[in-house]
Protein backbone atom coordinates (compact mmCIF):
# COMPACT_ATOMS: atom_id res chain seq x y z
CA UNK A 1 0.00 0.00 0.00
CA UNK A 2 0.77 3.64 -0.98
CA UNK A 3 1.99 5.71 1.87
CA UNK A 4 2.82 9.75 2.12
CA UNK A 5 4.66 11.46 5.27
CA UNK A 6 5.09 15.41 6.03
CA UNK A 7 7.54 15.45 8.53
CA UNK A 8 7.08 18.98 9.62
CA UNK A 9 3.97 19.82 11.04
CA UNK A 10 4.33 23.42 10.97
CA UNK A 11 6.53 26.06 9.81
CA UNK A 12 6.51 29.47 9.70
CA UNK A 13 8.91 31.79 7.93
CA UNK A 14 8.89 36.05 7.36
CA UNK A 15 7.21 37.09 4.10
CA UNK A 16 9.22 37.65 1.14
CA UNK A 17 11.20 34.31 2.43
CA UNK A 18 11.80 31.16 0.74
CA UNK A 19 10.18 28.21 1.88
CA UNK A 20 10.19 24.50 1.51
CA UNK A 21 8.21 21.71 2.40
CA UNK A 22 8.97 18.10 2.55
CA UNK A 23 6.96 15.14 1.73
CA UNK A 24 8.71 11.48 1.12
CA UNK A 25 6.09 8.72 -0.01
CA UNK A 26 6.40 4.77 -0.43
CA UNK A 27 5.14 2.85 -3.44
CA UNK A 28 6.01 0.27 -5.57
CA UNK A 29 4.27 1.96 -8.24
CA UNK A 30 6.31 3.14 -11.59
CA UNK A 31 3.20 5.29 -13.02
CA UNK A 32 1.62 7.59 -10.71
CA UNK A 33 0.72 11.39 -9.87
CA UNK A 34 1.56 13.83 -7.25
CA UNK A 35 0.39 16.57 -5.92
CA UNK A 36 0.14 19.40 -3.91
CA UNK A 37 -3.17 20.92 -2.53
CA UNK A 38 -3.18 24.34 -0.31
CA UNK A 39 -5.86 24.76 2.09
CA UNK A 40 -6.15 27.91 3.21
CA UNK A 41 -8.25 29.37 6.71
CA UNK A 42 -11.22 28.99 3.86
CA UNK A 43 -11.26 25.45 4.04
CA UNK A 44 -11.06 25.67 0.26
CA UNK A 45 -8.69 22.86 -1.22
CA UNK A 46 -6.67 24.43 -4.02
CA UNK A 47 -4.60 22.79 -6.43
CA UNK A 48 -1.13 24.15 -6.25
CA UNK A 49 0.83 21.71 -8.43
CA UNK A 50 1.02 18.22 -10.21
CA UNK A 51 3.80 16.10 -11.23
CA UNK A 52 3.80 13.00 -13.48
CA UNK A 53 6.06 10.59 -12.07
CA UNK A 54 7.36 9.57 -16.04
CA UNK A 55 8.67 13.40 -16.30
CA UNK A 56 12.35 14.09 -15.13
CA UNK A 57 11.32 17.61 -15.49
CA UNK A 58 10.11 19.15 -12.07
CA UNK A 59 6.97 20.89 -11.96
CA UNK A 60 6.58 24.84 -11.30
CA UNK A 61 3.85 26.99 -11.05
CA UNK A 62 4.82 30.99 -10.73
CA UNK A 63 6.74 31.31 -7.36
CA UNK A 64 5.56 27.21 -6.45
CA UNK A 65 7.76 24.61 -7.57
CA UNK A 66 8.78 21.34 -6.71
CA UNK A 67 12.23 19.10 -6.63
CA UNK A 68 10.78 15.36 -7.28
CA UNK A 69 13.25 12.70 -6.65
CA UNK A 70 11.82 9.18 -8.15
CA UNK A 71 14.56 7.33 -6.43
CA UNK A 72 14.43 8.61 -3.27
CA UNK A 73 10.67 9.19 -3.12
CA UNK A 74 11.04 12.79 -2.30
CA UNK A 75 8.39 15.69 -3.54
CA UNK A 76 9.30 18.63 -1.66
CA UNK A 77 7.56 21.97 -2.60
CA UNK A 78 8.89 25.27 -2.87
CA UNK A 79 7.72 28.16 -2.12
CA UNK A 80 9.09 31.39 -3.23
CA UNK A 81 8.76 35.63 -2.18
CA UNK A 82 6.08 34.12 -0.14
CA UNK A 83 3.38 35.86 0.39
CA UNK A 84 0.85 36.78 3.43
CA UNK A 85 -1.91 35.04 1.07
CA UNK A 86 0.43 31.47 1.52
CA UNK A 87 -0.54 30.99 5.38
CA UNK A 88 -2.51 27.70 4.66
CA UNK A 89 -2.30 23.61 5.71
CA UNK A 90 -0.39 22.42 2.99
CA UNK A 91 -1.12 18.98 1.67
CA UNK A 92 0.93 16.53 0.00
CA UNK A 93 -0.61 13.74 -2.37
CA UNK A 94 -0.26 10.46 -4.41
CA UNK A 95 -2.44 9.07 -7.16
CA UNK A 96 -1.84 5.86 -8.66
CA UNK A 97 -2.12 6.66 -12.67
CA UNK A 98 -5.00 4.92 -14.76
CA UNK A 99 -6.57 3.88 -11.44
CA UNK A 100 -9.86 4.41 -9.14
CA UNK A 101 -8.16 8.26 -9.07
CA UNK A 102 -7.96 8.00 -5.20
CA UNK A 103 -5.73 9.93 -3.43
CA UNK A 104 -3.44 8.81 -0.67
CA UNK A 105 -3.18 11.96 1.77
CA UNK A 106 -0.43 13.43 3.53
CA UNK A 107 -1.24 14.68 7.34
CA UNK A 108 -0.38 18.25 6.02
CA UNK A 109 2.21 21.06 7.49
CA UNK A 110 0.35 24.38 8.31
CA UNK A 111 2.75 27.13 6.90
CA UNK A 112 2.54 30.14 8.46
CA UNK A 113 3.77 33.40 6.43
CA UNK A 114 4.87 36.15 9.01
CA UNK A 115 3.86 39.86 8.25
CA UNK B 1 -11.34 26.38 -15.71
CA UNK B 2 -11.78 22.92 -13.38
CA UNK B 3 -14.38 24.33 -11.01
CA UNK B 4 -16.27 22.95 -8.81
CA UNK B 5 -19.35 24.20 -6.80
CA UNK B 6 -20.61 22.81 -3.29
CA UNK B 7 -24.33 23.79 -2.04
CA UNK B 8 -24.66 24.57 0.44
CA UNK B 9 -21.75 25.95 2.16
CA UNK B 10 -23.35 25.84 5.49
CA UNK B 11 -26.39 24.41 7.19
CA UNK B 12 -28.03 23.76 10.81
CA UNK B 13 -30.51 21.11 11.37
CA UNK B 14 -32.30 19.08 13.94
CA UNK B 15 -31.44 15.97 15.06
CA UNK B 16 -33.73 13.20 13.41
CA UNK B 17 -33.53 15.17 10.15
CA UNK B 18 -32.12 14.89 6.79
CA UNK B 19 -29.75 17.19 5.19
CA UNK B 20 -28.84 17.09 1.05
CA UNK B 21 -25.57 18.37 -0.26
CA UNK B 22 -24.61 19.20 -3.82
CA UNK B 23 -21.93 19.09 -5.35
CA UNK B 24 -21.70 20.49 -9.10
CA UNK B 25 -18.83 20.57 -11.40
CA UNK B 26 -19.18 23.48 -13.47
CA UNK B 27 -16.87 23.47 -16.64
CA UNK B 28 -16.35 19.55 -17.36
CA UNK B 29 -17.78 16.36 -16.89
CA UNK B 30 -16.82 14.65 -13.90
CA UNK B 31 -17.70 10.43 -13.94
CA UNK B 32 -16.10 10.24 -10.81
CA UNK B 33 -16.48 12.38 -7.74
CA UNK B 34 -15.35 12.02 -4.32
CA UNK B 35 -17.00 12.54 -0.87
CA UNK B 36 -14.51 13.43 2.19
CA UNK B 37 -15.04 14.35 5.25
CA UNK B 38 -13.02 16.47 7.58
CA UNK B 39 -12.13 16.98 11.37
CA UNK B 40 -10.50 19.89 12.57
CA UNK B 41 -6.60 20.41 12.22
CA UNK B 42 -6.57 16.61 10.21
CA UNK B 43 -6.09 15.42 6.71
CA UNK B 44 -9.27 14.50 4.67
CA UNK B 45 -10.80 11.60 5.55
CA UNK B 46 -12.40 9.52 2.16
CA UNK B 47 -16.02 8.49 2.65
CA UNK B 48 -17.07 7.08 -0.62
CA UNK B 49 -16.48 7.18 -4.68
CA UNK B 50 -19.02 8.39 -6.32
CA UNK B 51 -19.49 6.80 -9.76
CA UNK B 52 -22.00 8.21 -12.42
CA UNK B 53 -24.40 5.51 -13.46
CA UNK B 54 -23.58 3.64 -10.89
CA UNK B 55 -23.76 2.81 -7.07
CA UNK B 56 -21.39 4.59 -5.17
CA UNK B 57 -18.65 2.46 -3.52
CA UNK B 58 -18.18 3.01 0.53
CA UNK B 59 -14.78 3.17 2.45
CA UNK B 60 -14.63 0.67 5.51
CA UNK B 61 -16.57 2.40 8.51
CA UNK B 62 -18.95 4.68 5.96
CA UNK B 63 -22.74 3.57 6.38
CA UNK B 64 -24.08 3.58 3.41
CA UNK B 65 -27.56 3.42 4.43
CA UNK B 66 -26.74 6.70 6.53
CA UNK B 67 -25.22 8.69 3.92
CA UNK B 68 -26.89 8.22 0.56
CA UNK B 69 -24.84 9.11 -2.46
CA UNK B 70 -26.27 9.89 -5.77
CA UNK B 71 -24.48 10.60 -8.97
CA UNK B 72 -27.61 10.68 -11.69
CA UNK B 73 -25.43 13.27 -14.22
CA UNK B 74 -21.84 13.79 -15.79
CA UNK B 75 -21.77 17.06 -13.18
CA UNK B 76 -23.63 16.66 -10.23
CA UNK B 77 -23.26 14.12 -7.43
CA UNK B 78 -25.55 14.28 -4.08
CA UNK B 79 -24.50 13.11 -0.22
CA UNK B 80 -27.37 12.53 1.93
CA UNK B 81 -26.72 12.58 5.43
CA UNK B 82 -29.90 10.66 6.51
CA UNK B 83 -31.47 10.97 10.21
CA UNK B 84 -28.52 13.31 11.36
CA UNK B 85 -26.91 12.85 14.75
CA UNK B 86 -24.71 15.65 16.39
CA UNK B 87 -21.43 13.28 15.95
CA UNK B 88 -22.31 13.86 12.12
CA UNK B 89 -21.31 17.66 12.97
CA UNK B 90 -18.10 17.82 10.70
CA UNK B 91 -17.36 19.18 7.40
CA UNK B 92 -17.83 17.87 4.26
CA UNK B 93 -15.79 18.11 0.82
CA UNK B 94 -16.19 17.07 -2.04
CA UNK B 95 -14.31 16.47 -5.57
CA UNK B 96 -14.53 16.03 -9.48
CA UNK B 97 -11.66 13.93 -11.06
CA UNK B 98 -11.07 16.17 -14.70
CA UNK B 99 -10.35 13.12 -17.05
CA UNK B 100 -9.41 15.05 -20.15
CA UNK B 101 -7.11 18.43 -21.06
CA UNK B 102 -4.05 19.18 -19.65
CA UNK B 103 -4.41 18.41 -15.76
CA UNK B 104 -6.09 15.05 -16.64
CA UNK B 105 -6.73 12.73 -13.74
CA UNK B 106 -6.91 15.44 -11.18
CA UNK B 107 -8.98 16.33 -8.26
CA UNK B 108 -10.34 19.49 -8.24
CA UNK B 109 -12.66 20.26 -4.98
CA UNK B 110 -15.59 22.24 -3.83
CA UNK B 111 -15.58 24.55 -1.31
CA UNK B 112 -17.53 22.35 1.74
CA UNK B 113 -19.92 22.33 3.54
CA UNK B 114 -20.41 22.54 7.14
CA UNK B 115 -23.05 21.03 8.64
CA UNK B 116 -24.05 21.39 13.05
CA UNK B 117 -26.39 18.80 14.12
CA UNK B 118 -28.51 19.80 17.35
Amino acid sequence: AQTVTQSQPEMSVQEAETVTLSCTYDTSENNYYLFWYKQPPSRQMILVIRQEAYKQQNATENRFSVNFQKAAKSFSLKISDSQLGDTAMYFCAFMKRASNYQLIWGAGTKLIIKP
Amino acid sequence: GAVVSQHPSWVICKSGTSVKIECRSLDFQATTMFWYRQFPKQSLMLMATSNEGSKATYEQGVEKDKFLINHASLTLSTLTVTSAHPEDSSFYICSAVQTSGGASETQYFGPGTRLLVL
